[in-house]
C-alpha cells in the first residue's frame, strides 16, 4: 500500500497551459503539503494544509492553488505554466501531536513537470 | 531567520569508507532536526532526527548528533555501501505549521 501517492508521475506540457497534480494520502494525517524541487535538487515548501484549512503559503505566484476537498487529498493546480514551473513537485503529509508539534513528514514519489 | 548549510557535493567514496556530511543551522528557538535521504527517481525519506540539544539521531548505521554550541547536526556513517549513494537532505523544523526548512542537499556516490 502506497502511504503518499501523486499522479501524475510525469507530466509534459506546453506553455500557458493550465495542469493539475493530485495527491492523496493513506495514513490518516492530519496536515498536507506541496514542495517545489528545482533542477540543482533544491526543496522548498510551496502550501501546507491542515485539516483542510490553509496554514503556509510561501511566496508562491497566484497561477498555483492548492485545493484540499478532504483531509486526504491535496491537489495543486497550474494556471498558465511558464518555462520556470518545470520541477518536481513533492506532496508530503503529517500527524499534529497532541502537544500541537508536528510529527515526521511522509513524502509522495514526486512529479516531474516540464514545461516546453 | 531560519537556514540550513550543507557542504557542497558531490562527494565520492570507496565502499567501506567512512562518511560525513556536514550540516550547520541558523534558527529563532530550538528546532528539532533531520536527515532525510532521496535515492534516485524517488520521494524523500526520513533517516533520522533529534528533537533536543545533544540528542543522537541513528538509523541504518548512520548518526547524527544535534550541537546546540555549534548549531551543527553533521550526519555520520562509519562504513558506506554502494546501496548509500543518495542525495542527503539536513533540514529543521520552524514549528510552524511543520514548515521544514532543507538545505541544498549533498550528493553521495559510493563506487565499489
Amino acid at each position: 500500500d502506497t502511504a503518499v501517492s501523486q499522479t501524475p508521475k510525469y507530466l509534459v506540457t506546453q506553455m500557458g497551459n493550465d495542469k493539475s497534480i493530485k495527491c492523496e494520502q493513506n495514513l490518516g494525517h492530519d496536515t498536507m503539503y506541496w514542495y517545489k524541487q528545482d533542477s540543482k535538487k533544491f526543496l522548498k515548501i510551496m502550501f501546507s494544509y491542515n485539516n483542510k484549512e490553509l496554514i503556509i503559503n510561501e511566496t508562491v505566484p497566484n497561477r498555483f492553488s492548492p485545493k484540499s476537498p478532504d483531509k486526504a487529498h491535496l491537489n495543486l493546480h497550474i494556471n498558465s505554466l511558464e518555462l520556470g514551473d518545470s520541477a518536481v513537485y513533492f506532496c508530503a503529509s503529517s500527524q499534529v501531536t497532541s502537544g500541537g508539534s508536528y510529527n515526521e513528514q511522509f513524502f509522495g514519489p514526486g512529479t516531474r513537470l516540464t514545461v516546453l | 531567520g531560519n537556514s540550513v548549510t550543507q557542504m557542497e557535493g558531490p562527494v565520492t567514496l570507496s565502499e567501506e569508507a567512512f562518511l560525513t556530511i556536514n550540516c550547520t543551522y541558523t534558527a529563532t528557538g530550538y528546532p528539532s532536526l533531520f536527515w532525510y535521504v532521496q535515492y534516485p527517481g524517488e520521494g524523500l525519506q526520513l533517516l533520522l532526527k533529534a528533537t533536543k540539544a545533544d540528542d543522537k539521531g541513528s538509523n541504518k548505521g548512520f548518526e547524527a548528533t544535534y550541537r546546540k554550541e555549534t548549531t551543527s547536526f553533521h550526519l555520520e556513517k562509519g562504513s558506506v555501501q554502494v546501496s548509500d549513494s543518495a542525495v542527503y537532505f539536513c533540514a529543521l523544523d520552524t514549528r510552524f505549521g511543520g514548515k521544514l526548512i532543507f538545505g541544498q542537499g549533498t550528493e553521495l556516490s559510493v563506487k565499489p
